[in-house]
């Protein structure tokens, strides 16, 4: 069974510009969560979806937005970059079900905002 | 609203020798995880706790949960080299919907010394 995969691995943007990541779910998985790690501030929880609607959000400025394709998989979109959006950001899937599941993780994408 | 410490943020140990972190919540949560960070990569599950009394256990770690005492620890046995690494322990609420969002600490830095 594939993982979650993400793309790009790495990216270098500059302030201002727009970004896009993609994340593809594990075969099966209905939800998907977006999480930011930056430095010095930890995991932080971005967006939950499911079913192709937004779920959850967290406690992000309006410039992080992101959308949910037919077959599950996703897009974070980040606008106006700032420097402190500098962080690995991270996808996770699950079944969307109560019972124990796990959410899975990708392997991330590295932004380096300059 | 959900929070989650870890304590300690830091530890480093002998190998061979035995440990205990630990993990706090602060309100009712459904389930808490523990997961596995090595430097630069994603996270890796290790386990989910999701009842009052419940241990898991997985090589040389174990791991329990108290949820009228909201806590968790995880319990490092006869530590060996290759367990260092970032442990974080997360929780998470369950809706109808699943899950709507994982909650982190700051995570764990583990080194274990020859």
């Amino acid at each position: 069974e594939a993982g979650v995969t993400q793309s790009p691995t790495h990216l270098i943007k500059t302030r201002g510009q727009q970004v896009t990541l993609r994340c593809s779910p594990i075969s099966g998985h209905t939800s998907v969560y977006w999480y930011q790690q930056a430095l010095g501030l930890g995991l932080q929880f971005l967006l939950w979806y499911d079913e192709g609607e937004e779920r959850n959000r967290g406690n992000f400025p309006p410039r992080f937005s992101g959308r949910q394709f037919p077959n599950y998989s996703s897009e974070l979109n980040v606008n106006a970059l700032e420097l402190e959006d500098s962080a690995l950001y991270l996808c996770a899937s699950s079944r969307g079900l109560a019972g124990g599941r796990f959410q899975f993780f990708g392997p991330g994408t590295r932004l380096t905002v300059l | 609203e959900l929070k989650v410490e870890q304590n300690p943020l830091f530890l480093s140990m002998q190998e061979e020798k035995n440990y205990t972190i630990y993990c706090n919540y602060s309100t009712t949560s459904d389930r808490l995880y523990w997961y596995r960070q090595d430097p630069g990569k994603s996270l890796e599950s290790l386990f989910v706790l999701l009842s009052n009394g419940a241990v898991k256990q997985e090589g040389r770690l174990m791991a329990s949960l108290d949820t009228k005492a909201r806590l968790s620890t995880l319990h490092i046995t006869a530590a060996v080299h290759d367990l260092s690494a970032t442990y974080f322990c997360a929780v998470d609420r369950v809706t109808q919907g699943g899950s709507e969002k994982l909650v982190f600490g700051k995570g764990m830095k583990l080194t274990v010394n020859p």
